[in-house]
């Protein structure tokens, strides 16, 4: 079946301007999470969904960052005038409600902020 | 709050064993996982300790002692695709529903 898909790939934006990236979960997960992954660094948790509940939020750097989703689809991450030190692979993962130390991670996007 | 610990390298021969540790300070979490990461890859999911104790994957092992407060990953019959990024995780108490992630240590497999 499909895995996680993640787009777009790459991004470059100026300094000051907004991006939206957007994440497609494996069917049938219900739970979504962004994390944010820094060159030669590990995952930085930001934001997880689970069905129709309250996200986490407690992950996000600040609040300049947002994130919703779909009922138990789609996923946008939403990073409002952009810096330089947003530049990060920014990672989407999903996993079923009962194993959630078993992410399945999307390809990322790749987001250069000039 | 939690914080991981994680050699930053380690090198290795084909055909060797080598073991990746992971040393932990967190107020409580429910178990350790462990991910392999290939440059410009996606994270993959290999392992998890719910439990204390050993618990085996094909050539990968993993292993978790709360008691010692310490865990590793265990790679054996070295190839050289398995030179990747290794991550350990731990699932926080109160948070069962993300991952904390270790920084990484970065395996190169040698000829």
């Amino acid at each position: 079946g499909a895995g996680v898909s993640q787009s777009p790939s790459n991004k470059v934006t100026e300094k000051g301007k907004d991006v939206e990236l957007r994440c497609d979960p494996i069917s049938g997960h219900t739970a979504l999470y962004w994390y944010r992954q820094r060159l030669g660094q590990g995952l930085e948790f930001l934001i997880y969904f689970q069905g129709n509940s309250a996200p986490d939020k407690s992950g996000l750097p600040s609040d300049r960052f947002s994130a919703e989703r779909t009922g138990e689809s789609v996923s946008t991450l939403t990073i409002q005038r952009t810096q330089q030190e947003d530049s990060a692979v920014y990672l989407c993962a999903s996993s079923a409600r009962r194993r959630p130390y078993e992410q399945y991670f999307g390809p990322g996007t790749r987001l250069t902020v000039t | 709050g939690q914080s991981l610990e994680q050699p930053s390298e380690v090198t290795a021969v084909e055909g060797a064993i080598v073991q990746i540790n992971c040393t932990y300070q967190t107020s409580g979490f429910y178990g350790l996982s462990w991910y392999q990461q290939h440059d410009g890859g996606a994270p993959t999911f290999l392992s998890y300790n719910g439990l204390d104790g050993l618990e085996e994957t094909g050539r990968f092992s993993s292993f978790l002692s709360r008691s010692d407060s310490y865990g590793y990953l265990l790679l054996q019959e070295l190839q050289m695709k398995d030179s990747a990024s290794y991550f350990c995780a731990v699932t926080p108490q109160g948070g069962y529903n993300k991952l904390i992630f270790g920084a990484g240590t970065r395996l190169a497999v040698h000829p």
